[in-house]
């Protein structure tokens, strides 16, 4: 089975361009979560999605960040303008419901660096 | 919200010992509790959960133990390996509501 796939695996861009990282989920799960992983802050949830409705953006750290998901098998997690602090490791994960305590899985990641 | 704390940060141990990470938590209404693990360069990967109507689950060389009194559960891995080597993390998470992870035990073992 294919497990959850993001790209690109990796993105280097000068400060103000816009970047946008992409997120295929497990085909069948209905719930998505975009997380970001730095050694200061650890894995921090940046939003996450059920059935393709955005339900808690409290992580998104500012205006300059925004998720999409316009159908059960893709979403777009984009900053703009990036600044050289959103340098980091951003996941996708997917679990099967929101029916309580299921299992996320997570993609391989997108490392991000802003120059 | 939840918080979770885990330690040690760093451990090292020879191939062959047991391995053991502690998390405590602190919302006693939390009531799922996963364990992932971490490769370079890979994203966490579920190795093992508990539920808090379960005080203890058991893997092949892997087992986790919840302490609901004292809201804290551990990892244990026996008869560690080369391949054991990775960062684990420990998360929480109220009814409903989604994972709060701990900061990361990065695990060597040494052949």
């Amino acid at each position: 089975d294919a497990g959850v796939i993001q790209s690109p695996r990796h993105e280097v861009t000068e400060m103000g361009q816009e970047v946008t990282l992409r997120c295929k989920p497990i085909s069948g799960h209905n719930s998505l979560f975009w997380y970001r992983q730095t050694m200061m802050r650890g894995l921090e949830l940046l939003i996450y999605f059920n059935n393709n409705v955005p339900i808690d953006d409290s992580g998104m750290p500012e205006d300059r960040f925004s998720a999409k998901m316009p159908n059960a098998s893709f979403s777009t997690l984009k900053i703009q303008p990036s600044e050289p602090r959103d340098s980091a490791v951003y996941f996708c994960a997917s679990s099967p419901s929101d029916r309580d305590n299921q299992p996320q899985h997570f993609g391989d990641g997108t490392r991000l660096s802003i120059l | 919200g939840e918080n979770v704390e885990q330690h040690p940060s760093t451990l090292s141990v020879q191939e062959g010992d047991s391995a053991v990470i502690k998390c405590t938590y602190s919302d006693s209404a939390s009531n799922y509790f996963p364990w992932y693990k971490q490769e370079l360069g890979k994203g966490p990967q579920l190795i093992i959960d508990i539920r808090s109507n379960v005080g203890e689950k058991k893997d092949q060389r892997i087992a986790v133990t919840l302490n609901k009194t004292a809201k804290h559960f551990s990892l244990h891995i026996t008869e560690t390996q080369p391949e054991d080597s990775a960062v684990y993390f420990c998360a929480a998470s109220l009814p409903y509501s989604t994972l709060t992870f701990g900061k990361g035990t990065m695990l060597l073992v040494s052949p």
